[in-house]
């Protein structure tokens, strides 16, 4: 079955304690992207890549690091977490050259206290 | 950058009543794909569309791409209860980087 999957699905945490939210993807997509979703904001981009090892910052990119290693793997890092980085957070991978379907992880509630 | 305009923000209706949902660009689509989203959950796809012109029908749902492939719209008949959700639109650019509306919070109450 094609999905992304994300973990965890929930997480609270405290300010400064490096966590990092998984993505994984089993379609061989090239393209992959990090969304934060808050209310009246809509989904805001964080980081996308294009492949392996080409990231580049989306629109929304501070407080956050990616890795793409491998091409299903695509994790978001938070290494000084702060309350204003309480929010939902999304993944999504779709195949490169565009007009095509992208597909999401369930989404991780991260809150920051 | 396209730009998708979508609106309304925000609707709310009452079981039975339609609705309609717009996006629009100044930019010409290569395609365009209709997601719904639950609360706390990923966006799902509900249609795509790539030729001017197109209609596409789900159920009570029926999707129009223009035919100058700049805009959208989302109808849908008789809405229920289970319709309530964010509805967004969304294309891909040639690098197949990702692009929303601001999404429409619909809400059918019974």
């Amino acid at each position: 079955e094609a999905q992304v999957t994300q973990n965890p699905r929930y997480l609270i945490t405290v300010t400064g304690k490096k966590l990092t939210v998984t993505c994984s993807q089993n379609m061989n997509h090239e393209y992959m992207s990090w969304y934060r979703q808050d209310p009246g904001l809509g989904l805001r981009q964080i980081y996308y890549s294009m492949n392996v090892e080409v990231t580049d910052k989306g629109d929304v990119p501070e407080g956050y690091k990616v890795s793409r290693k491998e091409k299903r793997n695509f994790p978001l890092i938070l290494e000084s977490p702060s309350p204003n980085q309480t929010s939902l957070y999304f993944c999504a991978s779709s195949p490169a050259g565009g007009g095509t379907e992208a597909f999401f992880g369930q989404g991780t509630r991260l809150t920051v206290v | 950058t396209q730009l998708l305009e979508q609106s309304p923000q925000f609707l709310s209706i009452q079981e039975g009543e339609n609705l309609t949902v717009y996006c629009n660009s100044s930019s010409v689509f290569s395609s365009l794909q209709w997601y719904r989203q639950e609360p706390g959950e990923g966006p799902v796809l509900l249609v795509t569309v790539v030729t001017g012109g197109e209609v596409k029908k789900l159920k009570r749902l029926t999707f129009q791409f223009g035919d100058a492939r700049k805009d959208s719209s989302l109808h849908i008949t008789a809405a229920q209860p289970g319709d309530t959700g964010l509805y967004l639109c969304m294309t891909t650019d040639s690098w197949g980087k990702l692009q929303f509306g601001a999404g429409t919070q619909v809400v059918v109450t019974p």
